[in-house]
C-alpha cells in the first residue's frame, strides 16, 4: 500500500519570506512524486514531479521540491512567497509498476498556504 | 488545447436520488481517472479507465457507483441511490502516457451535495 502524509493543515508565511510545505510518503519500490495546487474554484494544477535523477526538481511559478530518499520526504519550497501563492497544495505518490503501465495517484490531505503582506 | 471538463460544476440532490456526473478528457488521452475528495480529507482514487476498459476500480466505494466510458471518449459516473456520505468533490483526470511518469491533468471538479 502507498500513502502520503502532509502534517500541516495550514502554513502561514509573510510575502517575500521563504516557504516550505512538508510531505512524507510511503511506497514499495521507487516512488514517483508529484505536487499539485488548487486555487479557489479551480481544478488541480500540476506543479512539479520527481521521477529520477537530481533530487532537487524545479517546477511552475518558481516552486521547487527536494526528494530525500532516506527521510522519505518530498517537501515543496519557494525562496520568496507571493500573496498569489495562497492556495491548497497536494502532494501525491505513484508506485512504479512497469514502463508500460499507468496507475493511480495517492494524495495527502492537502496543506493550505496563506501568504500575507 | 482544451483541458479536462466536468459537468455539472455543482449538484444538490436529496438522499435516494440519482445523479450522473460527466467528464470529458483531453482529446487523445487514453487514460481517464475518477477521484473524490470528501470535506477536509485526502483526494481518493475511485477508478481508472484505459480507453473504454476499466483498468483499476479498486477505489469504488460500493455498488451504488457505476462508471462508464463508452467509446473510450467521455466518461460518466452515476450514483444511485445517493447517500449523505457521497457528498464531496468529484475530480476527473486524464493522461496520455504509456508509463507512470507523466502527470495527470485534472478537471475543475463537480461538487456534489446530498441532503
Amino acid at each position: 500500500a502507498q500513502s502520503v502524509a502532509q502534517p500541516e493543515d495550514q502554513v502561514n508565511v509573510a510575502e517575500g519570506n521563504p516557504l516550505t510545505v512538508k510531505c512524507t510518503y510511503s511506497v514499495s519500490g521507487n516512488p514517483y512524486l508529484f505536487w499539485y495546487v488548487q486555487y479557489p474554484n479551480r481544478g488541480l494544477q500540476f506543479l512539479l514531479k520527481y521521477i529520477t535523477g537530481d533530487n532537487l526538481v524545479k517546477g511552475s511559478y518558481g516552486f521547487e521540491a527536494e526528494f530525500n530518499k532516506s527521510q522519505t520526504s518530498f517537501h515543496l519550497k519557494k525562496p520568496s512567497a507571493l500573496v498569489s501563492d495562497s492556495a491548497l497544495y497536494f502532494c501525491a505518490v505513484r508506485r512504479f509498476i512497469n514502463t508500460g503501465t499507468a496507475s493511480k495517484l495517492t494524495f495527502g490531505t492537502g496543506t493550505r498556504l496563506q501568504v500575507t503582506l | 488545447e482544451a483541458g479536462v471538463t466536468q459537468f455539472p460544476s455543482h449538484s444538490v440532490i436529496e438522499k435516494g436520488q440519482t445523479v450522473t456526473l460527466r467528464c470529458d478528457p483531453i482529446s487523445g488521452h487514453d487514460n481517464l481517472y475518477w477521484y473524490r475528495r470528501v470535506m477536509g480529507k485526502e483526494i481518493k482514487f475511485l477508478l481508472h479507465f484505459v480507453k473504454e476498459s476499466k483498468q483499476d476500480e479498486s477505489g469504488m466505494p460500493n455498488n451504488r457507483f457505476l462508471a462508464e466510458r463508452t467509446g473510450g471518449t467521455y466518461s460518466t459516473l452515476k450514483v444511485q441511490p445517493a447517500e449523505l456520505e457521497d457528498s464531496g468533490v468529484y475530480f476527473c483526470a486524464s493522461s496520455q502516457e504509456r508509463g507512470p511518469n507523466r502527470e495527470q491533468y485534472f478537471g475543475p471538479g463537480t461538487r456534489l451535495t446530498v441532503t
